[in-house]
């Protein structure tokens, strides 16, 4: 299994509190995305990196940051969380190098209710 | 606007038999279609992918089919097991970008 972790696992927070989900990788991989899974839609990407300090947006990135300091680290901020935000955060990591590049390695996942 | 699409919820298949779960897309630029399996409370694992160049790839019990024209991919699991009952979501990778497009999933469910 990849070694990617994600902190924390489960997380209840109230409307309007900053959120800081940690993604950790100790694959060394270059490319590490966030997605967020939701009934009806299935996995969404919200931002990705495609290097230390190199980031992008994805298809539903309206509300979340992203940093990336570090090539293990990828963080996602919900800098004031919304209820619509409550969702199953997935943190995934891919290597370069076709086909590799196109095989994601999935962490657990992060359950974040927003009340 | 759903570029990618699976528009079979779930799915039961008896053990020993196959299992056919589609896939339609709508985006002419994607060049690299994947399938992943997940179980609940895990992440998506990955199964097996295919080349836009392609039109065919095995592994295993698991093939993919790729029917360009139709913008149409397939994935036969042949034997079908018990284990292999969890949602199924097929992804498709934009060219020139890294940014993948996955499908609602489908549920399946191997009936010993």
């Amino acid at each position: 299994d990849a070694g990617i972790t994600q902190s924390p696992r489960h997380k209840v927070t109230e409307t309007g509190t900053p959120v800081t989900l940690r993604c950790h990788q100790t694959e060394n991989h270059r490319y590490m995305y966030w997605y967020r899974q939701d009934p009806g839609h299935g996995l969404r990407l919200i931002h990705y990196s495609y290097g230390v300090k190199d980031t992008d947006k994805g298809e539903v990135s309206d509300g979340y940051s992203v940093s990336r300091s570090k090539t293990e680290d990828f963080l996602l901020t919900l800098e004031s969380a919304t209820s619509s935000q409550t969702s199953v955060y997935f943190c995934a990591i891919s290597e370069e190098g076709t086909p590799r590049l196109y095989e994601q390695y999935f962490g657990p996942g992060t359950r974040l209710t927003v009340t | 606007d759903q570029q990618v699409k699976q528009n079979s919820p779930s799915l039961s298949v008896q053990e020993g038999r196959i299992s056919i779960l589609n896939c339609d897309y709508t985006n002419s630029m994607f060049d690299y279609f994947l399938w992943y399996k997940k179980y609940p409370a895990e992440g998506p694992t990955f199964l097996i992918s295919i080349s836009s160049i392609k039109d065919k790839n095995e592994d295993g019990r698991f093939t993919v089919f790729l029917n360009k024209s139709a913008k149409h991919l397939s994935l036969h699991i042949v034997p079908s097991q018990p284990g292999d009952s969890a949602v199924y979501f097929c992804a498709a990778s934009l060219a020139g970008t890294y940014k993948y497009i996955f499908g609602t999933g489908t549920r399946l469910k191997v009936l010993a």
